[in-house]
């Protein structure tokens, strides 16, 4: 079956630093692969899509990249600031119209 | 703010009983997708409407059921209510076949 594995250890770091996020996935071949953030509470917020031809992706201080040999996409937040506590979450395409599944998430505490 | 409204915020009942909880998605968007959030479950597709059909299904119980109006509202009935439906019900809409747009969400407790 279908599997999506993310880091359920909290990833603690340090403001300014850079936290690295892992996503791995099995029984998959998804068209595109997409990072969510998620307060305590609140609704998943949109961050990035990148598609299985592209290698790497960026938004502000956000990048991501996706190796689909490995079956695996990796999430960097750079220059991190205690704002971007939260928890964030992997989804993949299990179908044509868009259905996703997403991992468990891993929350990230950044502290100053 | 998402452009998805959820309503109510918040739902108390008893078990047995029956709830709708109700979504508009975001201005022109057709797709509206239901999930479930529990604390030691992450989050569950339930099921999904596309301009008014269903178009997926999740892991959604019997008991649970959905409908999207013409209007492109959508509502998620769960009748015969247990305490393990205690949970996080968020509504998502979109208008592409990749990024969801959430709602702010339902938080159901069943006593």
């Amino acid at each position: 079956s279908q599997k999506i594995e993310q880091n359920s250890e909290a990833l603690n770091i340090q403001e300014g630093k850079t936290a690295t996020l892992t996503c791995n996935y099995t029984n998959y071949s998804p068209a595109y692969l997409q990072w969510y953030r998620q307060d305590p509470g609140r609704g998943p917020v949109f961050l990035l899509l990148i598609r299985e031809n592209e290698k790497e992706k960026r938004k502000e201080r956000l990048k991501v990249t996706f190796d689909t040999t490995l079956k695996q996409s990796l999430f960097h937040i750079t220059a991190s600031q205690p704002a971007d506590s939260a928890t964030y979450l992997c989804a993949l395409p299990t179908d044509s119209w868009g259905k996703l599944q997403f991992g468990a998430g891993t929350q990230v505490v950044v502290t100053p | 703010d998402s452009g998805v409204t959820q309503t109510p915020k918040h739902l108390i009942t008893a078990t047995g009983q029956r709830v709708t909880l109700r979504c508009s998605p975001r201005s022109g968007d057709l797709s509206v997708y239901w999930y479930q959030q529990s604390l030691d479950q992450g989050l569950q597709f339930l099921i999904q409407y596309y301009n008014g059909e269903e178009r997926a299904k999740g892991n959604i119980l019997e008991r649970f059921s959905a409908q999207q109006f013409p209007d492109l509202h959508s509502e998620l009935n769960l009748s015969s209510l247990e305490l393990g439906d205690s949970a996080l019900y968020f509504c998502a809409s979109s208008s592409t076949r990749n990024e969801q747009f959430f709602g702010p969400g339902t938080r159901l407790t069943v006593l």
